[in-house]
């Protein structure tokens, strides 16, 4: 069984602190998603990251793709109240199939 | 820009009971798909439609059926409710497989099973 491991699972900082969540596992993939859920809300693709060491940026947020294609980190810079809400990875598993972590809960307070 | 519409919103069932939760994307897209999401469990797919026509199982089908109506809307019905289907459902869509296409998701269903 293919699983995403998640961690840390609930992250409570102040504003303007930097952090690091993490997405592990023991399979291979050929990509891996990040997601962002807002509470009453379906969760929002940030990026999607496709090359072993690839790192992507959006604004604050910079995205890698382990080397081995094995595991994803998402590190925050600069952590503003927009920023907290739930973030999941995801990996394809093959065709139409996609497998989720089960998150990190962040809280950034003002 | 409504993209992917999911109704109702809430709902509470006995057990026993049987409901459909509706849902339609507007993005013409090819591909649609059922997830259920519990705390500590992430998002587990329980049916997926490839393309208007099809349907498959995915991780979770146990306890609930789909129909692809057309190519914009896909509903999954639970014929027998059981409280352990309490959950958040959520559809989504994508213009072909997930691989590298987008997913985009509806606003979810909050279902309750007594």
């Amino acid at each position: 069984t293919q699983l995403l491991e998640q961690s840390p699972q609930f992250l409570s900082i102040q504003e303007g602190e930097n952090l690091t969540v993490y997405c592990n596992s023991s399979s291979v993939f050929s990509s891996l998603q990040w997601y962002r859920q807002e509470p009453g809300e379906g969760p929002v693709l940030l990026v999607t990251v496709v090359t072993g060491g690839e790192v992507k940026k959006l604004k604050r947020l910079t995205f890698q793709f382990g080397d081995a294609r094995k595991d994803s980190s998402l590190h925050i810079t600069a952590a503003q109240p927009g920023d907290t809400g739930l973030y999941l990875c995801a990996a394809n598993t093959g065709g139409f199939k996609t497998i989720f972590g089960a998150g990190t809960r962040l809280f950034v307070k003002a | 820009n409504a993209g992917v519409t999911q109704t109702p919103k809430f709902q509470v069932l006995k057990t026993g009971q049987s409901m459909t939760l509706q849902c339609a994307q507007d993005m013409n897209h090819n591909s649609m798909y059922w997830y259920r999401q519990d705390p500590g469990m992430g998002l587990r797919l329980i049916y997926y439609s490839a393309s208007e026509g099809t349907t498959d199982k995915g991780e979770v089908p146990n306890g609930y059926n789909v129909s692809r109506l057309n190519k914009r809307e896909f509903s999954l019905r639970l014929e027998s409710a059981a409280p352990s289907q309490t959950s958040v459902y959520f559809c989504a869509s994508s213009s072909q497989g997930t691989s590298k296409n987008i997913q985009y998701f509806g606003a979810g269903t909050r279902l309750s099973v007594l």
